[in-house]
């Protein structure tokens, strides 16, 4: 109940594509979902986030959709670049009562942009 | 210049020795966090504290001990009953830590143990 679980565990797409990464949970207790971008042999920088109250939310290139009755969200990147070649992880937060701030993550997926 | 800085960036021990990673966060964060990385896992967490003097074991937490007895530090001591401690370690922090759901990442630091 507390994993969630992100697919698809690697993706390579050409310059211009428009990649989609999946993450679904189960818990209903999480309130808060943020993707991290991970460049090799660096710390994860917050790429974007989103509550369960909103179905959508774009900052740039990059936009999540959220489906609050499936349990599931999506990072997708709009003409992608070589240099959005990263490794992506997703990641939920408990709220409520129960929030400690710890955050449960993604397996993460590794994109490679193609020129 | 706020951020999170680790120290150091690689580190090489012997097996059998235990070794403290560092950790400072100048963000006025209350929350710090420890996390584990290898290839193909993600992110694990090993400890976190969500106040000064106070912190609660993660998914991961044997062989590994922490301390919090200054808001800005958190140091990750890896001990020798650690059986797999070559990894990529990561301190993050968030603050307030019942409020701002936002959690930033150090630059890390890479522990190999031959």
């Amino acid at each position: 109940q507390q994993q969630v679980k992100q697919s698809p565990q690697s993706l390579i797409v050409q310059k211009g594509g428009i990649p989609i990464i999946n993450c679904a949970y189960e818990n209903t207790a999480f309130d808060y979902f943020p993707w991290y971008q991970q460049f090799p042999g660096k710390g994860p920088a917050l790429l974007i986030a989103i509550r369960p109250d909103v179905s959508e939310k774009k900052e740039g290139r990059f936009t999540i959709s959220f489906n609050k009755s499936a349990k599931q969200f999506s990072l997708h990147i709009m003409d992608s670049q070589p240099g959005d070649s990263a490794t992506y992880f997703c990641a939920a937060r408990f709220g409520g009562s129960s929030n400690t701030g710890k955050l449960i993550f993604g397996q993460g997926t590794t994109l490679q942009v193609k020129p | 210049d706020g951020g999170i800085t680790q120290s150091p960036k690689y580190l090489f021990r012997k097996e059998g020795q235990n070794v403290t990673l560092s950790c400072e966060q100048n963000l006025n964060h209350d929350a710090m966090y420890w996390y584990r990385q290898d290839p193909g896992q993600g992110l694990r967490l090993i400890y976190y504290s969500q106040i000064v003097n106070d912190f609660q074991k993660g998914d991961i937490a044997e062989g590994y001990s922490v301390s919090r007895e200054k808001k800005e530090s958190f140091p990750l001591t890896v001990t020798s009953a650690q059986k797999n401690p070559t990894a990529f370690y990561l301190c993050a922090s968030s603050g307030p830590s019942r409020g701002n759901y936002e959690q930033y990442f150090g630059p890390g630091t890479r522990l190999t143990v031959t």
